[in-house]
C-alpha cells in the first residue's frame, strides 16, 4: 500500500526566508505528484502538478521537483510571506487512479 | 460510521445521462468538500458547504453540476447531461469548523464515474 510520508509536520520560518518541504512516498509507481495548499474554511488549492516524466515545475515563487525512483518530492519557496502560511499537503496519484495524501506540513511565516 | 462514506464507489454511465454522487460526512462535521480528481489534472476543488450553504461554489466546472447538502449531513453532487470529460474520480471530505482548532479535511474513499 502506498504510504506518503511529509516532513516536518510543522515548520515557522521568519518572512523573507527560502524553506523546503519534503514529500517520500513507498511507492514509485505513480502517475503524478501533486502539491496542495489547504487554508482554514476553503478547499484544497493545487499548488503544482508534476507528471511521472517530469523533474520539477515551477510556479512563481514555488518549485516542486520529484525523484521518482527514490521516492522523493521537495518543494521549495522562496522568500517566504505572512500569506504562504497554511498547511501544505502532497498527493501522489497511482495508475489506478488512486490518491494517496501526505500528512502535511503546517507552515507560518512570522512577519 | 467512523469516517466518510460515498456511494456508489462506481459508476458507470452513458453520454448524456444524469447523475448523482452521494457523501455521507463524519458525524458532527459542519464543513463538507467536492473535489474532483481527473488523471492529467490532478485534484481540482469544486464546492464547499457550511452547514447546508455552498459560500464556495467557485470550482464547479460548468452550470451542468449542482451539489445540495440537507439537514447539515448528506450531500449530494449531481451531473446533468453527462459528456465523457466528466469522467473522473469525485472526492468528499468533511471537517469540524471550529474557532481556533486546526481544520483537517477527512476524505471519503471517492466514486469513480465513467461517462461511455
Amino acid at each position: 500500500k502506498q504510504e506518503v510520508t511529509q516532513i516536518p509536520a510543522a515548520l515557522s520560518v521568519p518572512e523573507g526566508e527560502n524553506l523546503v518541504l519534503n514529500c517520500s512516498f513507498t511507492d514509485s509507481a505513480i502517475y503524478n505528484l501533486q502539491w496542495f495548499r489547504q487554508d482554514p474554511g476553503k478547499g484544497l488549492t493545487s499548488l503544482l502538478l508534476i507528471q511521472s516524466s517530469q523533474r520539477e515545475q515551477t510556479s512563481g515563487r514555488l518549485n516542486a521537483s520529484l525523484d521518482k525512483s527514490s521516492g522523493r518530492s521537495t518543494l521549495y519557496i522562496a522568500a517566504s510571506q505572512p500569506g504562504d502560511s497554511a498547511t501544505y499537503l502532497c498527493a501522489v496519484i497511482t495508475g489506478a487512479n488512486n490518491l494517496f495524501f501526505g500528512t502535511g506540513t503546517r507552515l507560518t511565516v512570522i512577519p | 460510521g467512523a469516517g466518510v462514506s460515498q456511494s456508489p464507489s462506481n459508476k458507470v454511465t452513458e453520454k448524456g445521462k444524469d447523475v448523482e454522487l452521494r457523501c455521507d460526512p463524519i458525524s458532527g462535521h459542519t464543513a463538507l468538500y467536492w473535489y474532483r480528481q481527473s488523471l492529467g489534472q490532478g485534484l481540482e476543488f469544486l464546492i464547499y458547504f457550511q452547514g447546508n450553504s455552498a459560500p464556495d461554489k467557485s470550482g464547479l466546472p460548468s452550470d451542468r453540476f449542482s451539489a445540495e447538502r440537507t439537514g447539515g449531513s448528506v450531500s449530494t453532487l449531481t451531473i446533468q447531461r453527462t459528456q465523457q470529460e466528466d469522467s473522473a474520480v469525485y472526492l468528499c471530505a468533511s471537517s469540524f469548523r471550529s474557532a481556533g482548532v486546526r481544520e483537517t479535511q477527512y476524505f471519503g474513499p471517492g466514486t469513480r464515474l465513467l461517462v461511455l
